[in-house]
């Protein structure tokens, strides 16, 4: 089944010490997102990756990095995680841009910070 | 400041009756609808989306009734199954600006036997 892999599910890591959350594809879909959730709150989309083209929200800190090295991965980088980092992190993709194309979501990464 | 609202945090309904699902939006460019299901420990799963040039849209035993001047939204599950327990949530976009979809914080639907 063409899917969306999230890994780790679940990740903990210490005050200050950099992470990579990862995240394939199978269904060769051109967009990639990175969403962040919190408890109890709304999915907060941090950026985008149109193919290789990055787009970032302009709320997203400086913190978060993204890397789409292929189609198929894309990658989240917490440079120095703090306690508010502590979160749902999910991915998802679409097969094209544009607000009418449903999004496909891996299982998240809970993030714990220590 | 929320442009999708989902105020009610839950709900429960009986078995075989109506769930309906509220959903306020603030941003009036706002013009393509969606619902998303979600499962403890899955992501979100797209249910059933609506355009801003229709009042209703139906899937099923899924019906997203759209009404603009109140900017509001709901879906209706009739009749309500077991399998229907999850949190849902209301999505909004507008088309050819950013594209981006906002999502509103879920209302966690519980289905009662």
């Amino acid at each position: 089944d063409a899917m969306v892999i999230q890994n780790p599910r679940y990740q903990v890591t210490q005050f200050g010490k950099p992470v990579t959350l990862s995240c394939s594809q199978t269904l060769n879909h051109n967009v990639m997102y990175w969403y962040q959730q919190k408890s109890s709150q709304a999915p907060k989309l941090l950026f985008h990756y149109y193919d290789k083209d990055f787009n970032n929200e302009a709320d997203t800190p400086d913190n978060f990095q993204s890397r789409r090295p292929n189609t198929s991965f894309c990658f989240l980088d917490i440079r120095s995680p703090g306690l508010g980092d502590a979160a749902m992190y999910l991915c998802a993709t679409s097969r094209d841009r544009g607000g009418e194309t449903p999004l496909h979501f891996g299982n998240g990464t809970r993030l714990t910070v220590t | 400041d929320q442009q999708v609202k989902q105020n009610s945090p839950s709900l429960s309904v009986q078995e075989g009756r109506i769930s309906i699902l509220n959903c306020d939006y603030t941003n009036s460019m706002f013009d393509y609808f969606l619902w998303y299901k979600k499962y403890p420990a899955e992501g979100p799963t797209f249910l059933i989306s609506i355009s801003s040039i229709k009042d209703k849209n139906e899937d099923g035993r899924f019906t997203v009734f759209l009404n603009k001047s109140a900017k509001h939204l709901s879906l209706h599950i009739v009749p309500s199954q077991p399998g229907d327990s999850a949190v849902y949530f209301c999505a909004a976009s507008e088309l050819g600006r950013d594209d981006k979809i906002i999502f509103g914080k879920g209302t966690r639907l519980h289905i009662l036997p």
